[in-house]
């Protein structure tokens, strides 16, 4: 079945440092999402992608979709404690006939 | 998110119990969904339903089974609850397969 790998696990930066997480699916995504969870929390929707090489921009947060529709990344600049908490991304396959496959996300920690 | 509510939101019980864990949701959504989180392994798909008729298994659905009684309520039975399904359990909806989910407030389950 499909597979969505996402790296780091955890990422402890300093607060107004950048952070990045990655995402790669094992199968070619019709679409996909980004939620936040924080701590203590349930997802929230972030934002989708559906084009191939689509960028999308939310204040700090920087969404990329790869050419190949099958790798994303989210990056956040300038981090404030705000950021904390998990980054998931989730990937849609068949017209989303099967639902969405998630990653296992990544934990974004901040020092002050 | 308020528009759908997860009953109870806590719940310890013993090996071997028949639990039931409930969502509702007034977001007029076809699509519900069920996931479980465990620390470290993300969210895993469990079982999720189209409309009041369908009902498809998740990437794991053994020892579990669900009940669409309506649009608006999606159920989640645990037949003979054992230890390994303590986790925190979310149910989603969405409007379409495309479209982004909406998550309930979590389900903590403790199985002793």
């Amino acid at each position: 079945g499909q597979q969505v790998m996402q790296i780091p696990q955890y990422q402890h930066v300093q607060e107004g440092e950048d952070f990045t997480t990655y995402c790669n699916s094992s199968t070619t995504l019709s679409n996909i999402q980004w939620y936040k969870q924080r701590p203590g929390g349930h997802p929230v929707f972030l934002i989708q992608l559906v084009k191939s090489g689509e960028v999308k921009k939310q204040k700090r947060l920087t969404f990329q979709f790869g050419e190949a529709k099958k790798n994303s990344s989210l990056h956040i600049t300038a981090t404030q404690t705000t950021d904390v908490g998990t980054y998931f991304c989730a990937g849609l396959n068949k017209g989303g006939a099967d639902g969405l496959t998630f990653g296992k996300g990544t934990h974004l920690i901040i020092q002050p | 998110d308020a528009d759908v509510t997860q009953t109870p939101r806590n719940r310890i019980t013993k090996t071997g119990k028949r639990i039931m864990l409930e969502c509702s949701q007034t977001k007029g959504h076809d699509r519900m969904y069920w996931y479980r989180q465990d620390p470290g392994l993300g969210l895993r798909l469990i079982y999720y339903s189209f409309d009041v008729k369908d009902i498809n298994k998740g990437e794991i659905s053994d020892g579990y089974s669900v009940s669409r009684q309506a649009q608006a309520k999606f159920s989640l039975s645990l037949e003979s609850a054992i230890p390994n399904q303590t986790a925190l359990y979310f149910c989603a909806t969405s409007y379409g397969g495309l479209e982004e989910q909406f998550f309930g407030p979590g389900t903590r389950l403790t199985v002793l």
